[in-house]
């Protein structure tokens, strides 16, 4: 089952914040995040594992409810940088079964 | 590190055409992965290999795809015949075992 995300999109200025959420109907080991840049490759930012560790991009934070099988990234003082789709990654089989989300594409304006 | 490498990058082709499509993935990396995305149905994994072997291949959309992995360092997926439904970007993804998946610069399929 695909992880569904929220929103579809969202527009901000620069230096506003965001929040994606992603919410799954399976239980979950651990969740990963990704940005695709328009015409690239999707590129790793973070994952979030079982038990609370997380590892990951600086400037980006999330966080990983195990009993709600959910996740949420935080981004903070948008930059322009930042712009892109976000996919989140479930993890929820013994093996490195990763099934992506909807996406959510962000843009960030001056 | 090079990281992962695919080809060709543009493929444009007629319906009932073979296409075949390769990845290099990351030296050392020992699972490696099949995406496809389309607008529709975004990224959907279709097979993957661990040491080579062929894991979970229950994405692959039917008996038309195919996929090898005769060695580390190389990989396929080949649609025979292809069909206009096909055309997507299709991309491949190594891991070292971490999580992170480092995904090639894909490769666009446009069948006619």
């Amino acid at each position: 089952q695909q992880p569904v995300q929220s929103p579809q999109a969202v527009i901000l200025r620069e230096g506003e914040d965001a929040v994606i959420n992603c919410s799954s109907s399976k239980a979950l080991y651990s969740v990963h995040w990704y940005r695709q840049k328009h015409g690239e490759a999707p590129v790793f930012l973070m994952i979030l594992l079982k038990g609370g560790e997380q590892k990951g991009h600086e400037k980006i934070s999330a966080s990983f409810n195990e009993k709600k099988q959910q996740s949420s990234l935080y981004l903070t003082a948008s930059q322009l940088s930042y712009s892109g789709t976000y996919f989140c990654g479930t993890l929820s089989g013994g093996y490195q079964k990763v099934t992506f989300g909807t996406g959510t594409k962000l843009q960030v304006i001056p | 590190d090079a990281g992962v490498i695919q080809s060709p990058r543009h493929e444009v082709t007629e319906m009932g055409q073979e296409v075949t499509l390769r990845c290099k993935p990351i030296s050392g990396h020992n699972s490696l992965f099949w995406y496809r995305q389309t607008m529709m149905r975004g990224l959907e994994l279709l097979i993957y290999f661990n040491n080579n072997v062929p894991i979970d291949d229950s994405g692959m959309p039917e008996d038309r795809f195919s996929a090898k992995m005769p060695n580390a360092s190389f990989s396929t997926l080949k649609i025979q015949p292809s069909e206009p439904r096909d055309s997507a970007v299709y991309f491949c993804a190594s891991s070292s075992g971490t999580g992170e998946l480092f995904f090639g610069e894909g490769s666009r399929l446009t069948v006619l």
